[in-house]
């Protein structure tokens, strides 16, 4: 069965910069699996922030950036806020339908 | 604009079973990817389910193996539906119900999310 790590958590500063990842059991991510990123915060539905590797949803701020780094896709926040403080979690496209979600990454910025 | 709106969730004893409907405007569900995505307490976000366009349905891996699950939609009244049988405790989580794009394949629409609690 196909697995999606993530990093259980980060702490970034606030101004900071980091970068989160989004990797497979066994294999590398590539494009063609479409990766892409949402925000959570307690209580809400998700927010969709990156969609195929580096497309930014509508309204998302340009701090929030997404690539692909070695062999996982990654999600960075380049000049952190106090508001993304959340948790990140990426999903991929296996093909025939199937989506995987990552285990999440908590953020804290603090 | 899309708004996608749940109901259905609440209280179901182990064993029972529970339609969670996700009533769609702005877009059609016959015409486009409809998914549920679920989240356990304290628990990360879950693909379930999708239904494409021509309503060829998809289940998670996780899933296969119980057969308890229905992805479903009724294009009259626009809305995606979850049947969920023989109830477990493991079942219990919030339900999310989400549009996905055909060829890019993220969700870019989410409902509220509903709760789903299975307990005696």
């Amino acid at each position: 069965q196909t697995v999606v790590t993530q990093e259980p958590s980060f702490s970034v500063s606030p101004g900071g910069t980091v970068t989160l990842t989004c990797g497979l059991s066994s294999g590398s991510v590539y494009s063609t699996y479409y990766p892409s990123w949402y925000q959570q915060t307690p209580g809400q539905a998700p927010r969709t922030l990156i969609y195929s590797t580096n497309t930014r949803s509508s309204g998302v701020p340009d701090r929030f950036s997404g690539s692909i780094l070695g062999k996982k896709a990654a999600l960075t926040i380049t000049g952190a806020q106090a508001e993304d403080e959340s948790d990140y979690y990426c999903v991929l496209y296996m093909g025939g339908g199937i989506s995987v979600f990552g285990g999440g990454t908590k953020v804290t910025v603090l | 604009e899309v708004q996608l709106v749940q109901s259905g969730g609440g209280l179901v004893q182990p064993g029972g079973s529970l339609r969670l409907s996700c009533a769609v405007s702005g877009l059609s569900v016959s015409g486009n990817y409809m998914s549920w995505v679920r989240q356990a307490p304290g628990k990360g976000l879950e693909w379930v389910s999708t239904i494409d366009s021509d309503g060829k349905t998809y289940y998670a891996d996780s899933m296969e193996g119980r057969m308890h699950l229905t992805i479903s939609r009724d294009i009259a009244k626009n809305t995606l539906y979850l049947q969920i049988r023989t109830l477990r405790a493991d079942d219990t989580a919030v339900y999310y119900c989400a549009r996905r794009t055909p060829l890019t394949a993220y969700f870019d629409s989410w409902g509220q999310g509903t709760l789903l609690t299975v307990s005696s």
